[in-house]
């Protein structure tokens, strides 16, 4: 079955250190992995997806098909990451449907 | 403002009730999207309408009847409104060939007492 598991409800940490969410899924074929972003009283946004290879904000996420994760990652936390976090998957053959995590809340105190 | 809109924002209503929630998008998008989140922020994909033609539907019970008059209009009518239904709905939309970059509205509350 095709599933997402965000195993932590909520991430606390301090500003200035490193960050990791974690994302692992289960897919049969080729996956394709996101992340969207949810900013306090914002709309859920797309922030990375795992074909471009690129930085947004100071993140990224790897692809590792060994482990099928798809963490998160930024070298030092700042309070505007602040915000909830959803990792998804897209299903190339289910008409752009995306299966979502259920979400880590990212909380960086000052 | 070029986005997905939503209304109404909130909606409280009794049970047994048929309500109806709208969604619009001015992004040029030919595909749009229903999902609701329940309160433990799982959110879970509905229905997909593709130049107004239904290409997901995920088991919804059929109290739940989309309808896209237009590319640019989904709109979602629940009739018989169950406890259970209580969740925030969200409206996607996106390009048919990017379709994993969906775009969001900002939510509707819907709370059945």
């Amino acid at each position: 079955a095709q599933r997402v598991t965000q195993p932590e409800k909520l991430l606390s940490v301090f500003k200035g250190a490193p960050v990791e969410l974690k994302c692992n899924y289960s897919y049969s074929g080729s996956p394709e992995l996101f992340w969207y972003v949810q900013y306090s009283r914002q709309r859920l946004q797309l922030l990375l997806r795992h074909i471009s290879r690129e930085s947004i904000k100071g993140f990224t996420a790897d692809l590792n098909k060994g482990e099928t994760s798809f963490h998160l990652k930024k070298p030092f936390a700042q309070e505007e990451d602040s915000a909830m976090y959803y990792c998804a998957l897209g299903d190339a053959g289910g008409y752009n449907k995306l299966i979502f995590g259920a979400g880590t809340r990212l909380a960086v105190h000052p | 403002d070029t986005a997905v809109s939503q209304t109404p924002k909130y909606l409280v209503t009794q049970m047994g009730n048929d309500k109806s929630i709208k969604c619009e998008q001015n992004l040029g998008h030919d595909t749009m999207y229903w999902y609701k989140q329940d309160s433990k922020k799982f959110l879970k994909i509905m229905f997909s309408y593709n130049n107004k033609e239904l290409i997901i539907n995920e088991t919804v019970p059929n109290r739940f009847s989309p309808k896209s008059p237009d590319k640019a209009h989904l709109n979602l009518h629940i009739n018989s409104l169950e406890l259970g239904d209580s969740a925030v709905y969200f409206c996607a939309s996106s390009h048919f060939t990017n379709g994993n970059e969906q775009f969001f509205g900002p939510g509707t509350r819907l709370t059945v007492l």
